[in-house]
């Protein structure tokens, strides 16, 4: 079985420019989240998708990310324009619906001068 | 809000050495308990879980015990390898998305 995939896997970009990441998680999982993971800490919800709708996105700054899921599979986030606060890996995982068990991508690092 | 507090690291130990990693939590409902891992170079995967008070995960000799009364769950292993080197994450999921300890990395020599 395919695991999570993500890409890039790693980004050098400036400040102020625009990035976007994808994931493609297992297929059938139903649920599918982004975590944003900065060096030395835990990874934090950033957004919680249930098929295309979005579950939990209190902790997205809505102001310069957005993140969306079209047709309940693939999805994509975006941050535009990127801090320097945003450097960080950017992780995906997937659950199927009715379990806990998440499934986490490689994630992605973004370096941000 | 519910926050997991993990011991902090990096904790250095000789092969075959006996392993504890505390968490304690804090939650107001009644979540189900994780602990991942992170290889070098690679990505979380799930080491073990328990989804109710007194529960035990187990997986490749590690062990932890959902203890509701002191709200812990403390990863032990008894003998630890080299190939056991890795930052090990507590986390408690309450029906929604995964919250996290900042990490634990753990070393082990020869």
């Amino acid at each position: 079985e395919a695991g999570v995939a993500q890409s890039p896997r790693y980004k050098i970009i400036e400040k102020r420019q625009s990035v976007a990441f994808w994931c493609n998680p297992i297929s059938g999982h139903a649920t599918l989240y982004w975590y944003q993971q900065i060096l030395g800490q835990g990874p934090k919800l950033l957004i919680q998708f249930q098929n295309n709708g979005v579950v939990d996105d209190s902790q997205l700054p809505k102001d310069r990310f957005s993140a969306e899921r079209l047709k309940g599979v693939d999805s994509t986030l975006k941050i535009q324009p990127a801090k320097l606060e945003d450097s960080a890996v950017y992780l995906c995982a997937s659950s199927p619906e009715t379990s806990y068990e998440q499934y986490f991508g490689p994630g992605t690092r973004l370096t941000v001068t | 809000g519910d926050s997991v507090t993990q011991m902090e690291g990096p904790v250095t130990l000789s092969e075959e050495a006996f392993l504890t990693i505390n968490c304690t939590y804090t939650a107001t409902g009644y979540p189900s308990l994780f602990w991942y891992v992170q290889y070098p170079g690679e990505g979380l995967q799930l080491l073990l879980k328990a989804t109710k008070a007194d529960d035990k995960g187990s997986n490749k000799g590690f062990e932890a015990t959902y203890r509701k009364e002191t709200t812990s769950f403390h990863l032990e292993k008894g003998s630890v390898q080299v190939s056991d080197s890795a930052v090990y994450f507590c986390a408690l999921s309450d029906r929604t998305a995964l919250i996290f300890g900042k990490g634990t990395t753990l070393s082990v020599s020869s």
